[in-house]
């Protein structure tokens, strides 16, 4: 695509529910990287992926956060049980391989009530 | 400590000003320093990276390294109105992958 494609781009849950949000990397970019984006911050690694194996997950903040890129391309990063201390804004970025721009997406708005 | 400081501002300068933006960073092991410019409800768009230390010039923009301060810099010369964004200093040890971010610093600049 032209684009990091993110879906959805807002999302409103329930606190407990799980959630999935989903990236689409532009084509043929073999890395992807999530961040998370609170309000007035900077963002902040949450993992990365170069192909399909998962090369750092080291800011996943806790065990309820996961994320799997199973065919290489498309990214899905789930939180269970769902705080709304997790409410932020949830960034997908990708590059063409490591050590090189990364492009970021739109972002998932995830609020949790 | 955060390892990337970073003003929030916000900074508001009248059109046709310099602009400087800085931050600070405390792991001496960081080599790639990045700048980004992130528009109210968008993504970060990468603006200017360096390497190391020195000077990186481009266009109406300057990036900056000084390793023995532990200090980055980003000048905009003559800044028009669409340069107002939020700037967001970056920092990672091998290149894009784990960038750690300043807090973004917001600015406006007025016509």
């Amino acid at each position: 695509g032209a684009g990091v494609s993110q879906s959805p781009r807002y999302k409103v849950t329930k606190r407990g529910q799980d959630v999935a949000l989903r990236c689409d990397p532009i084509s043929g970019h073999v890395s992807l990287y999530w961040y998370r984006q609170a309000l007035g911050q900077g963002p902040e690694f949450l993992t990365y992926f170069n192909y399909e194996a998962q090369q750092d997950k080291s800011g996943l903040p806790n065990d309820r956060f996961s994320a799997e890129r199973p065919e290489g391309s498309i990214s899905t990063l789930t939180i269970q049980r769902t705080e709304q201390r997790d409410s932020a804004m949830y960034r997908c970025a990708s590059s063409s391989q490591l050590n090189t721009e990364a492009f970021f997406g739109q972002g998932t708005r995830l609020t949790v009530v | 400590q955060k390892e990337v400081e970073q003003d929030p501002g916000p900074l508001s300068v009248p059109e046709g000003a310099i602009v400087s933006l800085n931050c600070t960073y405390s792991n001496s092991a960081f080599q790639y320093f990045m700048w980004y410019r992130q528009y109210s409800r968008k993504g970060p768009e990468l603006l200017m990276y360096t390497y190391s230390s020195g000077n990186k010039e481009d266009g109406r923009f300057t990036a900056q390294v000084d390793k023995s301060s532990k200090y980055i810099s980003l000048f905009i010369r003559d800044s028009q109105p669409s340069d107002s964004a939020t700037y967001l200093c970056a920092r990672a040890q091998g290149g894009s992958e784990k960038l750690v971010f300043g807090k973004g610093t917001k600015l406006t600049v007025n016509p």
